[in-house]
């Protein structure tokens, strides 16, 4: 079956620091792959759609400078939280589309909880 | 815009009864795709199973079930004999072509299966 994975799985940092985090389809290509956002008890909060070798596509208010993603191959896509506060923390959780399978279907990553001290 | 509501943010079940999880959703489009996914403690989003809105016939995967009510713009998911490992947050989604396969969430239903 299709595998998504993320890295890393939990990360800690201080305030102001930057963080990234990957996401990778692992036995499929997938130019087109998603990040949400989850907080606890709640849903999934779509952030953005990113595409290979193209801009990223950012729901209506999630800042693009705060949160940058890059898709730079058809196997990975970064989401990086630049400049992260407390109240960045959250679970992030990115999915990818396989390009050689149906168009509407995503495969999810196990997820990254990120803490902001 | 698209939504989902899922009217329901608990339910319980006795082991190997049955228990029917709601979902409603709005759209003007008449070619789109509906999900349940299932989200256990780990929280690994899981793909439980997929209804295309064109065809008429309610998709099954082993002790899964829905009941695809177009015209009301239902989407209910029955689970069959009900397991302890069934126990976990479900996500009623949608989506269509023409978004970009961005997937539109229900709030969720957590569901307990008491042994």
């Amino acid at each position: 079956g299709a595998v998504v994975s993320q890295h890393p799985s939990r990360v800690i940092c201080k305030s102001g620091t930057s963080v990234k985090i990957e996401c990778r389809s692992l036995d499929f290509q997938a130019t087109t792959m998603f990040w949400y956002r989850q907080f606890p008890k709640q849903s999934l909060m779509l952030m953005a759609t990113s595409n290979e070798g193209s801009k990223a596509t950012y729901e209506q208010g999630v800042e693009k400078d705060k949160f940058l993603i890059n898709h730079a191959s058809l196997t990975l896509s970064t989401l990086t939280v630049t400049s992260a506060h407390p109240e960045d923390s959250s679970f992030y959780i990115c999915s990818a589309r396989d390009d050689g399978g149906t168009t509407d279907t995503q495969y999810f990553g196990p997820g990254t909880r990120l803490t902001v001290l | 815009a698209q939504t989902v509501t899922q009217s329901q943010p608990e339910m319980s079940v006795q082991e190997a009864e049955t228990v029917t999880l709601s979902c409603t959703y709005d759209t003007s489009e008449s070619d789109y795709y509906l999900f349940w996914y299932k989200q256990p403690p780990s929280r690994q989003m899981i793909l439980v199973i997929r209804q295309e809105a064109y065809k008429q016939q309610n998709a099954t995967e082993n002790r899964f079930s829905v009941n695809f009510q177009k015209a009301a713009k239902s989407f209910s998911l029955k689970i069959s004999d009900s397991q302890l490992g069934d126990a976990a947050m479900y996500f009623c989604a949608y989506t269509e072509e023409t978004s970009g396969s961005r997937l539109t969430f229900g709030e969720g239903t957590q569901l307990t299966v008491n042994p």
